[in-house]
């Protein structure tokens, strides 16, 4: 059984602090990843995608990824009341086209 | 910006009836996927669709499903016999076929069986 294993929080930061988002994945022929944000009863929104080792930045986030550990995370700077979310982490195993495995995401509180 | 729409939004049936859930795809995206999350649980990958064929299912999809793209643009999911464990959020997604390989998600149908 192939897991992407999240803390589910919740995980409660002030506004304006860095959020720290981690993942770990179990295949490790695991060949993409991705981060998404997911409101409560909408649809998981694509924030981040990382195919190498290292991090990537885009605006206030930064996704990292370390292959030989397995292990993906997300940073979130100057963290705002509209980031308050549950964040998806999402494998990808078989390629570019693959299928995602989704972990059960980390829920994110940011506090005024 | 291109988005992937569904339809209905919200659809509610009787245990034993059929359903189709709609979806159009991004226009030029190749690979079209059906996922589902059940209330509190984690999204479950359903099917990937590619050249009109099924590429990949999981042990979800059984016979009780059935994906068809019946024209250029939509993209159907249909449950033969709906059981009450069918209810669920099914999220269409679709995927360009090259760089950067990012899978966009429609809002989603909300299925409920009673």
């Amino acid at each position: 059984q192939k897991e992407v294993e999240q803390n589910s929080g919740p995980l409660s930061v002030p506004e304006g602090a860095i959020a720290s988002l981690n993942c770990t994945y179990s295949d490790r022929g695991s060949q993409s990843f991705f981060w998404y944000r997911q409101y409560s009863g909408k649809s998981p929104e694509l924030i981040m995608s990382i195919y190498s080792n290292g991090d990537k930045e885009d605006g206030r986030f930064t996704a990292q990824l370390n292959k030989a550990s397995q292990y993906v995370s997300l940073l979130i700077r100057d963290s705002q009341p509209s980031d308050s979310a549950t964040y998806l982490c999402a494998v990808g195993v078989t390629g570019t086209a693959s299928k995602l495995t989704f972990g059960t995401g980390t829920r994110l509180q940011v506090t005024l | 910006e291109p988005e992937v729409t569904q339809t209905p939004s919200h659809q509610v049936t009787q245990m034993g009836q059929e359903v189709i859930l709609r979806c159009v795809p991004i226009s030029n995206h190749l690979y079209f996927y059906w996922y589902r999350q059940i209330l509190g649980q984690k999204v479950e990958f359903l099917v990937s669709f590619y050249n009109n064929e099924i590429s990949e299912k999981s042990e979800i999809f059984d016979d009780q499903f059935s994906v068809e793209r019946p024209d250029g643009s939509n993209f159907t999911l249909k449950i033969r016999s709906t059981k009450l464990e069918d209810s669920a959020m099914y999220f269409c997604a679709s995927f360009s076929g090259g760089a950067p390989y990012e899978q966009y998600f429609g809002p989603g149908t909300r299925l409920t069986v009673t």
